[in-house]
């Protein structure tokens, strides 16, 4: 089965820029979609098939997938930003599949 | 508006069985791919169950035998079937509209999710 890998946690300065990546075997021959999840709160789907933005999600996200590694990027942090992110894939053998999930911490 | 409504948690026992629903208002169910994703407590997404559009389903290895998705086109609702509970399937349920693209599915609306706590 497809697996996706995440660091635990990633923490940023405020106002900088925050890349989260996540892993998997040849990962550019997949889309990848990230979520967002604050505390107590549903998941947000910020990102879609590698760097695409929902309507409503402001343009400092982007996301990118080159080799084994996409990545989400926060540009100039806010501490609204502060939330776990989870990267996701589509595979034929096990449907959809989620990555750890990673914590961002606004300093 | 597009909206997903969760209702049907509760403490249950171990080896009980229960219902959940999942109100959709503003598209239609039967013509969207509809799925669940859990939560345990303080642990990450897990993937449970899809039903396609076109009325094809599965079952994540660990619910499989246990769980059944349906959904009911004239209430427009999502539904899914536990029986068998096991304590380690204590978790929040999150019901999502499942886009369907070119192998690769996501996520695009959730709602808020119903909490199922297993427990004696």
């Amino acid at each position: 089965s497809y697996e996706l890998t995440q660091p635990l946690s990633v923490s940023v300065a405020l106002g900088q820029t925050a890349s989260i990546p996540c892993g998997g075997n040849n990962i550019v021959s997949k889309k990848v979609h990230w979520y967002q999840q604050k505390p107590g709160q549903a998941p947000v789907l910020v990102i879609y098939r590698d760097s695409n933005r929902p309507f409503g999600i402001p343009e400092r996200f982007s996301g990118s997938n080159s080799g084994n590694t996409a990545t989400l990027t926060i540009s100039r942090a806010q501490a609204g930003d502060e939330a776990d992110y989870y990267c996701q894939v589509w595979d034929s053998s096990t449907d959809v599949v989620f990555g750890g999930g990673t914590k961002l911490t606004v300093l | 508006e597009v909206q997903l409504v969760e209702t049907g948690g509760g403490l249950i026992q171990p080896g009980g069985s229960l219902r959940l629903s999942c109100a959709a208002s503003g598209f239609t169910v039967s013509s969207n791919s509809m799925g669940w994703v859990r939560q345990a407590p303080g642990k990450g997404l897990d993937w449970v169950s899809v039903i396609y559009s076109g009325g094809a389903i599965y079952y994540a290895d660990s619910v499989k035998g246990r769980f059944t998705i349906s959904r009911d086109n004239s209430k427009n609702t999502l539904y899914l079937q536990i029986n068998s509970l096991r304590v380690e399937d204590t978790a929040v349920y999150y019901c999502a509209r499942v886009r369907i693209t070119s192998s690769s599915n996501y996520m695009d609306v959730w709602g808020k999710g119903t909490t199922v706590t297993v427990s004696s």
